[in-house]
């Protein structure tokens, strides 16, 4: 199985703010997933990180929103730009681990005053 | 439309009960997975499945692809077990994204 940490766990930021998320793998990968949980939602996928390229974003994400970084094959970092209070949320990550099971983060709860 | 369908939104039971979730996809697909999401956000993967039946302690899915249909059951019911239940499903040829379900909160009171 694959081990999956984020940083922060929880941030309350102000509107207007960037916060950018970090995920780190304890394996390489070669895809990695960021998710948004809107309050009472389910998961939506925002955009499929690859190492090596650009990102692949989503119907209605887009980069400079929720720019992307893979700089190499464990770790990976989403950022939240110029925040509003729908922007709060629970953004995760995943990675398939080696037998096509999905891993997710333990989340990154985010709130937008 | 949402191509993926859980039910029941909501379950409370006692503990000890004999729990089934239910899911329903309409898209063709090359696997299902149930993911455990405990109040803090953190999501964990129960089972992957692309046919049949896997079991796991008290834990139990099923699928069947004809019908496009899986359960989750939990066995002898357990206030720990409370959490929300998310169905996932890979779609076939759209490599690793997934339409995930809603979400079945459970209580399962002492």
């Amino acid at each position: 199985s694959a081990v999956i940490s984020q940083k922060p766990s929880r941030d309350i930021c102000q509107r207007g703010t960037s916060l950018t998320i970090q995920c780190q793998v304890d394996s390489q990968v070669t895809m990695m997933f960021w998710y948004r949980q809107q309050p009472g939602q389910s998961l939506t996928l925002i955009a499929t990180a690859n190492q090596g390229s650009e990102a692949t974003y989503e119907s209605g994400f887009v980069i400079d929103k929720f720019p992307i970084s893979r700089p190499n094959l464990t770790f990976s970092t989403l950022t939240v730009s110029n925040m509003s209070p729908e922007d709060s949320s629970i953004y995760l990550c995943s990675a398939p681990g080696t037998s096509a099971e999905q891993f997710f983060g333990p989340g990154t709860r985010l709130t937008v005053l | 439309k949402n191509e993926v369908e859980q039910s029941p939104q909501n379950l409370t039971a006692q503990e000890g009960e004999f729990i089934t979730i239910n899911c329903s996809y309409s898209v063709g697909i090359s696997a299902l997975h149930w993911l455990q999401q405990h109040p803090g956000g953190g999501i964990v993967s129960l089972f992957m499945l692309s046919s049949g039946k896997k079991k796991h302690g008290r834990l139990i899915a099923t699928i069947n692809i004809q019908e496009k249909h899986s359960s989750l059951h939990i066995t002898a019911s357990h206030p720990r077990d409370s959490a929300v239940y998310i169905c996932a499903v890979e779609p076939t040829n759209t490599g690793n994204q997934f339409y995930f379900g809603t979400g079945t909160s459970l209580t399962v009171i002492p």
